[in-house]
């Protein structure tokens, strides 16, 4: 069975600091892995999507990488801004390509 | 594009009523997802719909749950008779692959049910 880990659970950090977020998983088998962001109230919003032929993806100020064969990804954001709190999750498909399994998140807080 | 659209947002109904939460997906989307999501264990599939047809209920917790799919517009997912344990945020989501290997899914926000 798929499991879904992020760590740290919960993190703050400082306006402009550079911080890097945890993802891994037990079976390396996966099409791919997304990286999404979910705001208070609010449904899940797609950031990334690793194909699991690709090391890496880039989109503005985040970076995710991705290494099968120790299952982990990791989410690198740039000169956090506090518009980027919330709380992150990766999902990677799970037996059927559409079942994606969830880790349970990381809380991001960016202060002031 | 207006997004995956969940009505009602909230609810609020007793022990024992009748639920039906309601889902919209992005228009030209053919795969559908019903997830459920608590404090304790997250974030959880609960089924699946390509085209129309149910793939994978097996995230479905028991027979009170059903959902249907009458046509690519539109999905319902229906709790009877429903619990406080059923108490969550209940999520749909969409994406046109037919595998949904490609393509990030995209979610509504979300009703968030409450049982009394």
């Amino acid at each position: 069975k798929q499991e879904v880990t992020q760590i740290p659970a919960a993190l703050s950090v400082p306006e402009g600091e550079n911080l890097v977020l945890n993802c891994s998983f037990t079976d390396s088998a996966i099409y791919n892995l997304q990286w999404f962001r979910q705001d208070p109230g609010k449904g899940l919003t797609s950031l990334l999507l690793i194909q699991s032929s690709q090391r890496e993806q880039t989109s503005g100020r985040l970076n995710a990488s991705l290494d099968k064969s120790s299952g982990r990804s990791t989410l690198y954001i740039a000169a956090s801004q506090p518009g980027d709190s919330a709380t992150y999750l990766c999902a990677v498909p799970t037996g059927t390509a559409s079942k994606l399994t969830f880790g349970t998140g990381t809380r991001l807080q960016v202060t002031l | 594009d207006a997004g995956v659209i969940q009505s009602p947002r909230h609810e609020v109904t007793e022990m024992g009523q009748e639920v039906t939460l309601r889902c919209k997906p992005i228009s030209g989307h053919n795969s559908l997802f019903w997830y459920r999501q608590t404090m304790m264990r997250g974030l959880e599939l609960l089924i699946y719909f390509n085209n129309n047809v149910p793939i994978d209920d097996s995230g479905m917790p028991e027979d009170r749950f059903s959902a249907k799919m009458p046509n690519a517009s539109f999905s319902t997912l229906k709790i009877q008779p429903s619990e406080p344990r059923d108490s969550a945020v209940y999520f749909c989501a969409s994406t046109p692959e037919d595998r949904g290997t490609d393509q990030p899914q995209h979610f509504g926000d979300g009703t968030r049910l409450s049982i009394l």
